[in-house]
């Protein structure tokens, strides 16, 4: 059972281009988690999706940045025009219920460091 | 504003050591979970405590929670030097299905 896979695991982008970064769940969890990270610092909550639903956005910016979960295909993290602050990791985490299995865990994904140039 | 507050931020012992780290958060929790991160990798899960709950064991790890000081702690026995990362406490709270991370405790362990 292969857990949850995000790529790219790198990316690069000059200020001003657009990053879109992919996050595949664990086979069966229908819920989706993103977190940012930036270096040296603790994990800040962005979104949480339901397959085809944002159940809460409260952590994402309200310009730039949209998430998706479809009913077919990975979450989507989208980062438009990206600036240098955006810079950091980002994880997905996935479980198989709202807010975790019976265990309340989550299962997160090795991330994606955006670099903006 | 950030939920989980741990304590130390960074502590270095030697192997054959405890290591404690501790948690504060703000507000009426659901449940609190202490996670693992390797430098550059994801986050793991190494065990989760109820509001109902005071202690739990999982081998080396012994979690504590007191509800009415808003805190946990980690004590991580017989510490190696594999142990060495970063350990967050989070947070669920009612209402809310998200968990919110602390900013974490740099342990290294040296051999």
């Amino acid at each position: 059972n292969a857990g949850v896979m995000q790529n790219p695991r790198h990316l690069v982008r000059r200020r001003g281009q657009e990053a879109r970064l992919r996050c595949s769940p664990m086979k069966g969890h229908s819920h989706v988690y993103w977190y940012r990270q930036l270096p040296e610092e603790g994990l800040k909550f962005m979104v949480y999706l339901q397959k085809e639903n944002i159940i809460d956005e409260s952590g994402m910016p309200k310009e730039r940045f949209s998430a998706e979960f479809p009913k077919e295909g990975p979450s989507i993290l989208r980062i438009q025009q990206v600036v240098r602050g955006d810079s950091a990791a980002y994880f997905c985490a996935s479980s198989p219920m709202p807010g975790g299995a019976n265990t309340g865990e989550l299962f997160f994904g090795e991330g994606s460091r955006l670099t903006v140039l | 504003s950030q939920q989980g507050e741990e304590d130390p931020q960074a502590l270095s012992i030697q192997e054959g050591e405890n290591a404690t780290m501790n948690c504060s958060y703000k507000t009426s929790i659901n449940n609190l979970q202490w996670y693992r991160q390797n430098s550059g990798r994801g986050l793991v899960h190494l065990i989760l405590i109820r509001s109902n709950e005071r202690e739990k064991h999982s081998g080396r790890l012994r979690v504590t929670l007191d509800t009415s000081k808003k805190s946990s702690s980690l004590l991580i026995t017989a510490s190696r030097a594999a142990d060495t990362a970063s350990y967050f406490c989070a947070t669920s709270t009612s209402g809310t299905y998200k968990y919110i991370f602390g900013t974490g405790t740099r342990l290294k362990v040296l051999a």
